[in-house]
């Protein structure tokens, strides 16, 4: 029974195209998140959702577009794909309170690869 | 601007010596600190954390030690498994922009040999 899941796992498209990456969890966490790990290996924060709510939007292109259609969903949808959105996108999921850090579950990653 | 940083990106030990992973931040706001293992073609797994009132946390095999005053954590594991080779990421937490944030080192690849 996986945790925080995500599909697709390889995604392979074309520049210009619009793609969408699926991310669920069953922890019953209020807070999902959206990483992307680059070619130089570092992970980043690009969104994260409280309860359904947009609590951190990091300087990424308005070309992707968070949407979290319930608590246990949040889904990234990218416009106009570039080459060098070329990344492995990593879903996570945790529990949040105001002062208190809760570790973060994360999904197998998604390899988006754009020709 | 790495606020976190794991300067060795690899390490390789002897099954049952001691691996140590060091990692070191720019940042004092940051108040936690969070230890990931991760596996190829795996997410990240959290594997042990620390708060800064602390200086020591232990969890069986694994220790994580921190240092405020010099900035620095580090990651104990003993005796080392050849299980234990995975990618380990350091991050540290802190109100960043309004917002809790985890900012992540770039990791440190462990191999252990049996």
């Amino acid at each position: 029974d996986t945790a925080v899941s995500q599909t697709p796992k390889y995604l392979v498209t074309q520049m210009g195209n619009d793609k969408s990456i699926k991310c669920e969890q069953n922890l019953g966490h209020d807070t999902m998140y959206w990483y992307k790990q680059d070619s130089k290996k570092f992970l980043k924060i690009m969104f994260s959702y409280n309860n359904k709510e947009l609590i951190i939007n990091e300087t990424v292109p308005n070309r992707f577009s968070p949407k979290s259609p319930d608590k246990a969903h949040l889904n990234l949808h990218i416009n106009s794909l570039e080459l060098g959105d070329s990344a492995v996108y990593f879903c996570a999921s945790s529990h949040r309170l105001a002062g208190v850090m809760y570790e973060q579950f994360f999904g197998p990653g998604t390899r988006l690869t754009v020709l | 601007d790495q606020q976190v940083k794991q300067n060795s990106p690899s390490l390789s030990v002897q099954e049952g010596r001691i691996s140590i992973l060091n990692c070191d931040y720019t940042n004092s706001m940051f108040d936690y600190f969070l230890w990931y293992k991760k596996y190829p073609a795996e997410g990240p797994t959290f594997l042990i954390s620390i708060s800064s009132i602390k200086d020591k946390n232990e969890d069986g095999r694994f220790t994580v030690f921190l240092n405020k005053s010099a900035k620095h954590l580090s990651l104990h594991i003993v005796p080392s498994q050849p299980g234990d080779s995975a990618v380990y990421f350091c991050a540290a937490s802190a109100i960043l922009g309004g917002s809790e944030k985890l900012v992540f080192g770039k990791g440190t690849k462990l191999t252990v040999n049996p």
